[in-house]
């Protein structure tokens, strides 16, 4: 059964500042892991996938890294906003072919201090 | 707005009442998956949609759960005799049918069982 850990389960930074977010998984036959973000009380957003056969995606100040081997992910957030304070989430897809299920992490609760 | 929208947002009910839940994905999305999460938790996956055909359900969606798809377009989630246990957000994402496709949420129900 595949288990996805995301430590710490909370964390708070001075603005400015680069962070990096971590994701274990326990099964890495992954089709591909997804990062989230959500809001209090809101849905997820997504906001970088990265395939089994990547190492990593970059969206604007987000960098996603995956080790599949080790079954690692990280998520680098550079140069802080305290728009960024969220609940960070991954999620990943096991390689199976047909599962379109997700197993998701319990999530980095991120707090950036102004 | 052309995302995935959920209604109601909130619903309060007395245990033992049936609720049922609507969720309208975006519109050239064939995928579509509920997944609920409770507080502190990340969602865990419920049930998803190829188009109207209901492919994966997992063992959470007890028998007095049940969800649709007619005409693959929107979808309906009714739970049955409602319990306290049913307490959650219930969440509704849709995607591109190629895998590597990401999902895409809604904001949520957020279901109160008194």
């Amino acid at each position: 059964k595949q288990e996805v850990t995301q430590i710490p389960a909370a964390l708070s930074v001075p603005e400015g500042e680069n962070l990096v977010l971590n994701c274990s998984f326990t099964d890495s036959a992954i089709y591909n892991l997804q990062w989230f973000r959500q809001d209090p009380g809101k849905g997820l957003t997504s906001l970088l996938l990265i395939q089994s056969s990547q190492r990593e995606q970059t969206s604007g100040r987000l960098n996603a890294s995956l080790d599949k081997s080790s079954g690692r992910s990280t998520l680098y957030i550079a140069a802080s906003q305290p728009g960024d304070s969220a609940t960070y989430l991954c999620a990943v897809r096991r390689a199976d072919f047909g599962n379109e299920k997700l197993t998701f992490g319990t999530g980095t609760r991120l707090t950036i201090i102004p | 707005d052309t995302g995935v929208s959920q209604n109601p947002r909130h619903k309060i009910t007395k245990r033992g009442q049936n609720v049922t839940f609507r969720c309208d994905p975006i519109s050239e999305h064939n995928r579509l998956y509920w997944y609920r999460q409770t507080l502190g938790q990340g969602p865990e996956f419920l049930t998803y949609f190829q188009n109207e055909a209901q492919l994966e359900k997992s063992r959470l969606l007890s028998d007095r759960f049940s969800a649709e798809r007619p005409k693959g377009s929107f979808s309906t989630l009714e739970i049955q005799r409602t319990e306290q246990g049913d307490s959650a957000m219930y969440l509704c994402a849709s995607s591109l049918e190629q895998g590597a496709s990401p999902l895409h949420f809604g904001n949520g129900t957020r279901l109160t069982v008194t």
